[in-house]
């Protein structure tokens, strides 16, 4: 059974660079059954999925995040991160880490990750 | 604004069943398959429903889920207490390449 971990800073400064890592364990990240994506919630607003890393290496991104996003697989560490930059107080949420499975859903989520941007 | 819109708020009393609806368009839900997950702030998203109507092993009979064109529902019966939570639809969008959830509906019950 897959199990996923997300650590990282729990606070950012404005205009720096938020990274995460998530950790798996139960499964590859190298695993052509799944892909491995990143989902926030900023703080009374709905889940919002930031980016994909999928087993052909090809990454999709939210739009809406012009470009800030990038997400990376580590096979050596069996993780995979995420890095926002330019963040701004909009990007202060819980962030989750998942598995995607090609029939299209996502299971399980990690735990989740609180991130504070200050100013 | 999500270009999959749900109701925000759902109710019911123990023991009654509802229905939260997931409406799209035909580059996503009229074009992929829908996955419904319920969120109690603070946890980890629970999978309800996967491929627009298949139950994992483990989530009760209770829940189902159907489509139809552009829309998707989420069916609950014989509410329970600790089905208080937010439940979101999740779908891929051929237009935007990317996954897209629903604005998330909040399930009280009463």
């Amino acid at each position: 059974q897959l199990h996923l971990q997300e650590s990282g800073p729990g606070l950012v400064r404005a205009s720096e660079t938020l990274s995460l890592t998530c950790s798996v364990s139960g499964g590859s990240v190298g695993s052509s059954s799944y892909f491995w994506g990143w989902i926030r919630q900023p703080p009374g607003k709905a889940l919002e999925w930031i980016g994909a890393v999928y087993y052909s290496g090809r990454v999709y991104y939210n739009p809406s995040l012009n470009s800030r996003a990038s997400i990376s697989v580590d096979t050596s560490q069996n993780h995979f991160s995420l890095e926002l930059t330019s963040v701004t107080a909009a990007d202060t949420a819980t962030y989750y880490c998942a598995p995607g499975y090609n029939s299209g859903w996502w299971f399980p989520w990690g735990q989740g990750v609180v991130v504070a941007v200050s100013s | 604004q999500s270009v999959l819109t749900q109701p925000p708020s759902a109710s019911g009393t123990p023991g009654q069943a509802v229905t939260i609806s997931c409406s799209g368009s035909t580059s996503n839900i009229g074009s992929s398959a829908v996955s419904w997950y319920q969120h109690v702030p603070g946890t980890a998203p629970r999978i309800l429903i996967y491929i627009n109507d298949q139950r994992p092993s483990g989530v009760p009979d209770r829940f189902s889920g159907s489509w139809s064109g552009t829309s998707a529902s989420l069916a609950i019966s014989g509410l329970q207490s600790d089905d208080e939570a937010d439940y979101y639809c999740a779908v891929w969008d051929a237009d935007m390449h990317g996954w897209v959830f629903g604005g998330g509906t909040k399930l009280t019950v009463l």
